[in-house]
């Protein structure tokens, strides 16, 4: 699976977008971007996935280049409860979910 | 609630004694994946399970075992157990094979070896 690059941490004002970035450049054509969360202790949490287009569900969007080798999730309006580490993974459907060290990301009001 | 059932959700034992952790997937799940998270390292992938059998490993203990029973709950057994393995426990269960093969985590199970 590819391993991806992700700022060990961001901040954030309460109400604004927050963008985080992700880089993948060695990515296989078969392999998802998937984002996941964990707010502090709880289990990670599913946020948004996606192959070649960019997605958007009621959590967040996520934008992939066209060349596929790097990735931005978007919270479009970020709360204090979105405070927490996100992690930026890709792997393919029968790979390993592997975490990394994500972005801690603070949202400060 | 995720959908994922872990038990116990707190542990405390003893240096050398031996513990079961019990993970309950979500209904319509058939694989089973077991996640460590100590104080100093991230979250570390130790093994996963589809539809009874073992599909993949990473970096799980000799002392360490899982399996995943007919009706697809699973269960972790740490045994022998160290310092070193005070930890949260996660479970996570899939589809699988259904294309992206998201994973639903549940609440954990924190360990504490005294």
């Amino acid at each position: 699976d590819a391993k991806t690059t992700q700022p060990p941490s961001m901040d954030c004002a309460e109400g604004r977008a927050a963008n985080l970035p992700c880089n993948h450049s060695t990515i296989s054509g078969n392999e998802y971007v998937y984002w996941y969360r964990q707010i502090h202790s709880q289990g990670p949490q599913y946020i948004i996935h996606g192959l070649k287009n960019n997605e958007t569900n009621e959590m967040a969007s996520l934008i992939i280049t066209e060349d596929r080798k790097s990735s931005t999730l978007i919270l479009p309006h970020a709360t204090l409860r979105d405070t927490a580490v996100y992690y930026c993974i890709v792997r393919n459907s029968w790979g390993k979910l592997q975490f990394g060290a994500g972005t801690q990301v603070v949202v400060t009001p | 609630d995720s959908g994922v059932t872990q038990t116990p959700k707190h542990l405390i034992t003893a240096t050398g004694q031996r513990v079961t952790l019990r993970c309950s997937p979500r209904s319509g799940d058939l694989s089973v994946y077991w996640y460590q998270q100590s104080l100093d390292q991230g979250l570390q992938f130790l093994i996963q399970y589809y539809n009874g059998e073992e599909r993949a490993k990473g970096n799980i203990l000799e002392r360490f075992s899982a399996q995943q029973f007919p009706d697809l709950h699973s269960e972790l057994n740490l045994s022998s157990l160290e310092l070193g393995d005070s930890a949260l426990y996660f479970c996570a269960s899939s589809v699988l094979g259904t294309g992206a093969n998201v994973l639903t985590f549940g609440a954990g199970s924190r360990l504490t070896v005294l």
